[in-house]
């Protein structure tokens, strides 16, 4: 079936490194991507979005990049903090439809 | 608070009694949605409304669960005959409605949670 799925399941980084978080989704269709961060005992937190229209959206310390020919969105974070622990999720949606589809997540630890 | 809101966070039952977990929503929101999400997996859908209809329901949702938004406004998701398989996180989240054109206006914004552990 469509499915989004991260390529790694774990990510570990040194703080100040940048870190690229990869997801590749399968429905040629969705053309709304989200990546959401999710700390442990909390709910999913927006943040940051692309549409289908765009290849690259800049955020406060964070890009997101989309490649609509091999269906494939990142995230990147400049600078990782020890704060940025947490499951990075990517999640799509068709225009048509109302509700996300979430990959398994990629669980970022940030090394001291 | 304007964030979405969900009581209880934590609860623990023993196999076949029933459980009801309430949301709030952000007021401004008409669309309110419920997941589950199992440790170390995504969330998955299980049941969508706009303002108080229940416009899609996953084939998640067994029988034994129900979701009403009486008015429109909280909603609540009651799960009878509670099995050890039910154990998960169960997330709301709500959104503006379709449409909306601004910034942020497809963003589902999520509760923090109800984790439901059966015995």
């Amino acid at each position: 079936g469509e499915s989004v799925g991260l390529h790694l399941p774990t990510l570990s980084v040194q703080e100040g490194d940048n870190s690229i978080i990869n997801c590749a989704y399968s429905n040629s269709a969705s053309d709304y991507f989200i990546w959401y961060k999710q700390e442990s005992g909390k709910g999913p937190q927006f943040i940051i979005d692309i549409r289908s229209n765009m290849d690259k959206r800049q955020g406060q310390r964070v890009t997101v990049l989309l490649n609509k020919t091999v269906k494939h969105l990142s995230l990147q974070i400049a600078a990782t903090q020890p704060g940025d622990s947490a499951v990075y999720f990517c999640a799509e949606k068709e225009s048509i439809d109302y509700k996300l589809s979430f990959g398994a997540g990629t669980t970022v630890t940030v090394r001291a | 608070d304007t964030g979405v809101s969900q009581d209880p966070r934590h609860k623990i039952t023993k196999r076949g009694q029933n459980v009801t977990f309430r949301c709030d929503p952000i007021s401004e929101h008409n669309r309110l949605y419920w997941y589950r999400q199992t440790l170390g997996q995504g969330p998955e859908f299980l049941t969508y409304f706009q303002n108080e209809a229940q416009l899609e329901k996953s084939r998640l949702l067994s029988d034994r669960f129900s979701a009403e938004r009486p008015k429109g406004s909280f909603s609540t998701l009651e799960i009878q005959r509670t099995e050890q398989g039910d154990s998960a996180m169960y997330l709301c989240a709500s959104s503006f409605p379709q449409g909306a054109l601004f910034a942020g206006a497809n963003v589902l914004t999520f509760g923090a949670g109800s984790r439901l552990t059966v015995l």
